[in-house]
């Protein structure tokens, strides 16, 4: 499975907030920059968060991004049915030497 | 603006080999990493490797390894992926990604269309 862990699905009405979490562990999150990707239904994933915390100025400051220990957390707020996706996380993991993502969570705007 | 076009789809027979290229514009070709990165059909992202397009260096996913060999041509700023002694496992969407920002090497901005492979006998 993923070497990162994030919750399978998330939902949350519509104006409301939403976090979605992505755990790690010392060879990966902890040491190294953590991103995050939304993948609209049917396209190709698309950059959201990167070095834990920037967004790209293209990206509205509704969609943020934090880290502390091992874990990561993408947090959105003003939740608007075009949010509807799945969403990634992704990081260095240092003993594979490679780039590690999480299994993707679902994300439904009730 | 910034972008990575993909070859299209292809079928292969098991035991062959595929190689998906990627065209870049917008930006200096040689300046960044290109990365790939495959997406089965309703399941996650798997990394697959870099390829820095001015030396030529190259790093791949140790599950790779053998049998993925990612290449340039700088002359026309195409990333290209080949994939051998291909299997059904080896069905999905590969995408390449623009690796923009030094010592982030987990970001990819922007994204390939993708372009699917379909290996069956």
């Amino acid at each position: 499975q993923s070497v990162l862990t994030q919750p399978p699905s998330v939902s949350a009405a519509p104006g409301q907030k939403v976090t979605i979490s992505c755990s790690g562990n010392t060879s990966n999150i902890k040491n190294n920059y953590v991103s995050w990707y939304q993948q609209l239904p049917g396209t190709a994933p698309k950059l959201l968060i990167y070095e834990n915390n920037q967004r790209p100025s293209r990206i509205p400051d509704r969609f943020s991004g934090s880290k502390s220990g091992t874990s990561a957390t993408l947090g959105i707020t003003g939740l608007q049915t075009g949010d509807e996706a799945d969403y990634y996380c992704g990081t260095w993991d240092s003993s594979l030497s490679g780039v590690v993502f999480g299994g993707g969570t679902k994300l439904t705007v009730l | 603006q910034v972008q990575l076009v993909q070859s299209g789809a292809e079928v292969k027979k098991p035991g062959a080999s595929v190689k998906v290229s990627c065209k870049a514009s917008g930006y200096t070709f040689t300046s960044y990493d290109i990365n790939w990165v495959r997406q089965a059909t309703g399941q996650g992202l798997e990394w697959m490797g870099w390829m820095n397009p001015n030396s030529g260096n190259t790093g791949y996913a140790l599950k790779f390894q053998g049998r993925v060999t990612m290449t340039r041509d700088t002359s026309i700023t195409t990333a290209y992926m080949e994939l051998s002694s291909l299997t059904s496992e080896d069905t999905a969407v590969y995408y390449c990604a623009r690796a923009p920002y030094t010592g982030s090497e987990e970001t990819f901005d922007p994204w390939g269309q993708g372009t699917l492979v379909i290996v069956s006998s």
